[in-house]
């Protein structure tokens, strides 16, 4: 069973701090996806990361590919209370999504 | 507006009773699935379906039936739903299965089975 572990599970800091949630597995994906879920909603994509070592900017949040395509991470810079919210990675190691379980992020005001 | 339907949003229900849950989605998508999310456990998929009339079992099929008819729905069906299916379910949807298809999520429909 392919196995994408997210951590951590749940981080509650204050606004305008920094902040980084891994995505591992021991599996090689041909792409990693990373998806925002607020209550109530289905999740939306952000980004997708194809390439070893690709990183992609969206606002303040900076998205990696590991090297060897077996991991990622999500960094926000200076979050602010609108991130608060569900992250959920997703990698494809062919055909099928496989989803880590999330990390429920909360920004205090 | 590009978007994945699903109905009811909630619905609490009696053991064994049946009860479907559809989803439609208007974007001439190929590729759909089901999947339950329960804490902790993150999105588990329940069935998916590559085109009409293919249909296979993710990783949690029991208890679950699904058809796939026409290209825009795909309905969940629980013939005799137990306490242990109350949980979470998101119908997606995507273009294909490429590397970086994007899959488009409904709602959720929170199911409560008592």
């Amino acid at each position: 069973t392919q196995l994408l572990e997210q951590s951590p599970q749940f981080l509650s800091i204050q606004e305008g701090e920094n902040l980084t949630v891994y995505c591992n597995s021991s599996s090689v994906f041909s792409s990693l996806q990373w998806y925002r879920q607020e209550p109530g909603e289905g999740p939306v994509l952000l980004v997708t990361v194809v390439t070893g070592g690709e990183v992609k900017k969206l606002k303040r949040l900076t998205f990696q590919f590991g090297d060897a395509r077996k991991d990622s991470s999500l960094h926000i810079t200076a979050a602010q209370p609108g991130d608060t919210g569900l992250y959920l990675c997703a990698g494809r190691p062919r055909y099928q999504l496989i989803w880590g379980a999330g990390t429920k992020l909360i920004i205090k005001p | 507006e590009a978007q994945v339907t699903q109905n009811p949003r909630y619905l609490i229900t009696v053991t064994g009773k049946k009860l479907t849950v559809t989803c439609s989605q208007n974007m001439n998508h190929e590729y759909m699935s089901w999947y339950r999310q329960d804490p902790g456990l993150g999105l588990r998929q329940i069935y998916y379906s590559m085109n009409v009339e293919v249909t296979d079992k993710g990783d949690v099929p029991e208890g679950y039936k699904v058809s796939r008819k026409e290209k825009r729905n795909f309905p969940l069906i629980l013939e005799s739903p137990s306490p242990n299916q109350t949980s979470l379910y998101f119908c997606a949807s995507s273009a294909g299965q490429g590397a970086t298809s994007e899959a488009f999520f409904g709602q959720g429909t929170r199911l409560t089975v008592v």
